[in-house]
């Protein structure tokens, strides 16, 4: 019964090339977010979409574009991926009480060669 | 905008000892902070927050933060660490909009 769960857990592949990312929670959560964790761990977040409507867009270029189907589900596209890409990706989601914490799936290692 | 500093990438402690990891801040308004940690391969895991009120806030695993408006600080402690409370502790503040900012994390390690 995860609560937030990604896949795939491990992405390889090569530059240039275009993938997805997937998220769903089952926590009955409004607000989904995805994070970019760096090689020195440094967290960052990158969107944020609350009820299926993007809230937070950062400064991320549009190579990367996400998607909403539903309020349970926050997916990430990936075109062009880049040698700079490779990092671990985080989705996690939030109660629409801006004082609740934020659940964290396991995370996508994505590693271009 | 609202930040958080932590200004150790690595603490160590032996196992048995008190550990601090420290968590400094800088808002405008009221802080709402945070506490997660970081196992391998894991994502972040909530530990505890503050939003108002006392100034000591407990959490899970025996951890607890205290809150201190005059240091701006927001330190994480517990009062006789483990060995398997080794792992990657970030300290967090509520931005505007629902966003949260991370502190670039401290590596805790605890000696057997």
């Amino acid at each position: 019964d995860t609560a937030v769960s990604q896949t795939p857990k491990y992405l390889v592949t090569q530059m240039g090339n275009d993938k997805s990312i997937k998220c769903e929670q089952n926590l009955g959560h409004d607000t989904m977010y995805w994070y970019k964790q760096d090689s020195k761990k440094f967290l960052k977040i990158m969107f944020s979409y609350n009820n299926k409507e993007l809230i937070i867009n950062e400064t991320v270029p549009n190579r990367f574009s996400p998607k909403s189907p539903d309020k349970a589900h926050l997916n990430l596209h990936i075109n062009s991926l880049e040698l700079g890409d490779s990092a671990v990706y985080f989705c996690a989601s939030k109660d629409s009480d801006s004082n609740q914490p934020q659940h964290f799936g396991d995370g996508t290692r994505l590693s271009i060669l | 905008a609202q930040s958080v500093a932590q200004p150790e990438d690595q603490v160590n402690v032996a196992e048995g000892n008190p550990l601090t990891v420290k968590c400094t801040y800088s808002v405008s308004g009221n802080p709402y902070l945070f506490w997660y940690v970081q196992y391998p391969n894991r994502g972040l895991q909530f530990l505890l927050k503050y939003i108002t009120g006392d100034n000591l806030v407990k959490g899970s695993y025996g951890f607890e933060a205290e809150f201190n408006k005059s240091q701006t600080s927001f330190h994480l402690k517990k009062p006789s660490a483990l060995v398997s409370d080794s792992a990657l502790y970030f300290c967090a503040v509520r931005d505007r909009g629902d966003k949260i900012i991370f502190g670039k994390g401290t590596r805790l390690h605890i000696l057997p």
